[in-house]
């Protein structure tokens, strides 16, 4: 079974730039979760969904943060204007719609913000 | 009260010996336990977990030893092996039965694992 699919694997771009970083979840997960994983912070969860439908986004740094869901199979994160301080690797993950399943990762984006 | 606290931040472990990651907590709602690895380029993925029902789980070569009063739970690799090498992420969660609304993962900062050979 394919996993949890993030794209791109790296991205390099400079300051002010707009950054869009891709998931498709794993067929048939009901949840779907937004990371960011820096030395300092550790894993912070952003955003989560489930059935497509944004839940808590509380974990959103800024309003240049923004997260969609369009489909089942697709999920997007959007930083603009970049800036440097957001520069770590973002992780998508997706689960069952059971509370108690474990989370699948992506293998993340690793976003450098130049 | 919402935080994981893990211990060590870095660890070395010759081949053949114990690995033990420790992490604490406070808040007394938290009831599940699970622990993820992390290789290098890839994304954390679920090793064990653990509900304080009881005391030790094991599976294989790893085993969680859970304390309820001292609100603290750990993770021991017995017979460590290079392959081991990883970071380890304790995090915690209240149990929620099944439709009754979603729980937050909260993650402890992480313990880099070097198993040297």
């Amino acid at each position: 079974d394919a996993g949890v699919i993030q794209s791109p694997r790296h991205e390099v771009t400079e300051m002010g730039q707009e950054v869009t970083l891709r998931c498709k979840p794993i067929s048939g997960h009901d949840y779907l979760f937004w990371y960011r994983q820096t030395m300092m912070r550790g894993l912070e969860l952003l955003i989560y969904f489930n059935n497509n439908v944004p839940i808590d986004d509380s974990g959103m740094p800024e309003d240049r943060f923004s997260a969609k869901m369009p489909n089942a199979s697709f999920s997007t994160l959007k930083i603009q204007p970049s800036e440097p301080r957001d520069s770590a690797v973002y992780f998508c993950a997706s689960s069952w719609d059971d509370d108690n399943q474990p989370q699948h990762f992506g293998d993340g984006t690793r976003l450098s913000i130049l | 009260q919402q935080q994981v606290k893990q211990s060590p931040q870095s660890l070395i472990v010759q081949k053949g010996g114990i690995s033990i990651i420790n992490c604490a907590y406070e808040n007394t709602a938290f009831d599940y336990f699970p622990w993820y690895q992390q290789f290098p380029g890839k994304g954390p993925a679920l090793l064990i977990a653990i509900r304080p029902d009881v005391s030790e789980k094991k599976e294989g070569r790893f085993t969680i030893s859970f304390n309820k009063s001292a609100k603290q739970f750990s993770l021991h690799i017995m017979d460590s092996q290079p392959g081991d090498s990883a970071t380890y992420f304790c995090a915690a969660r209240r149990y929620a039965p099944l439709n009754t609304g979603f729980q937050k993962l909260v993650f402890g900062t992480g313990t880099r694992l070097l198993v040297s050979p």
